[in-house]
């Protein structure tokens, strides 16, 4: 199993473009959650999903949109990049929910100039 | 916010020492998880305690759990350079506008010194 997948590593956006980060896993897991990671913030929610779809908003969802077509994808869609959404970008998969452990992807490094 | 907060911020000791980390939280829980971030690296599972459990052990690692003062420990004991990593904890509500979430805190960052 490769677990949880995220694409791409880096990336490197001017104010104003679009992108979508790419989350999948291979595990059969019902939960999925996007997190950024910012210096001296913990993680943040971006959103989540419950299941196939069905998705809803976490902490910090402005600029941000997901959907859930499938149970192994979770991209995460950044409509018009702003240099506050600098950040590390973690998606997540747990088997049934947010009460269960959670298995992390190695992360997206974004900077937005 | 549900959010736990994690004390201390920075943690540095010697190898062979114990390592303690605290973390509170709002609201009333279904577990707590702490979990484990080298470096430039994702996010690692260490230990989940649930409510009704006030203390739990996995290898070198002990957490407890207050649920009436709503705060975690967790302990590590004979520390080595390879512990040096920070350290999160995460809940997630019980009931509420925030079920199916789950928050962590800030994080300890701790440094083992050889």
């Amino acid at each position: 199993n490769a677990g949880v997948t995220q694409t791409p590593k880096f990336q490197v956006l001017k104010t104003g473009q679009s992108m979508t980060l790419q989350c999948a896993q291979d595990m059969n897991h019902e939960y999925m959650s996007w997190y950024r990671q910012d210096p001296g913030m913990g993680l943040r929610l971006i959103h989540y999903s419950v299941g196939a779809g069905i998705t809803d908003q976490g902490e910090v969802p402005n600029g941000y949109n997901v959907s859930r077509s499938t149970t192994e994808d979770f991209p995460l869609r950044l409509l018009s990049a702003a240099p506050s959404q600098t950040s590390v970008y973690f998606c997540a998969s747990s088997q049934t929910g947010s009460s269960d452990t959670q298995y992390f992807g190695p992360g997206t490094r974004l900077t937005v100039l | 916010s549900q959010q736990g907060e994690e004390d201390p911020q920075a943690l540095s000791i010697q190898e062979g020492e114990n390592a303690t980390m605290n973390c509170s939280y709002k609201t009333s829980i279904n577990n707590l998880q702490w979990y484990r971030q080298n470096s430039g690296r994702g996010l690692v599972h260490l230990i989940l305690i649930r409510s009704n459990e006030r203390e739990k052990h996995s290898g070198r690692l002990r957490v407890t759990l207050d649920t009436s003062k709503k705060s975690s420990s967790l302990l590590i004991t004979a520390s080595r350079a390879a512990d040096t990593a920070s350290y999160f904890c995460a809940t997630d509500a019980r009931r509420g506008s925030t079920l199916g979430r789950l928050y962590f805190g800030r994080g300890t960052q701790l440094t083992v010194w050889p």
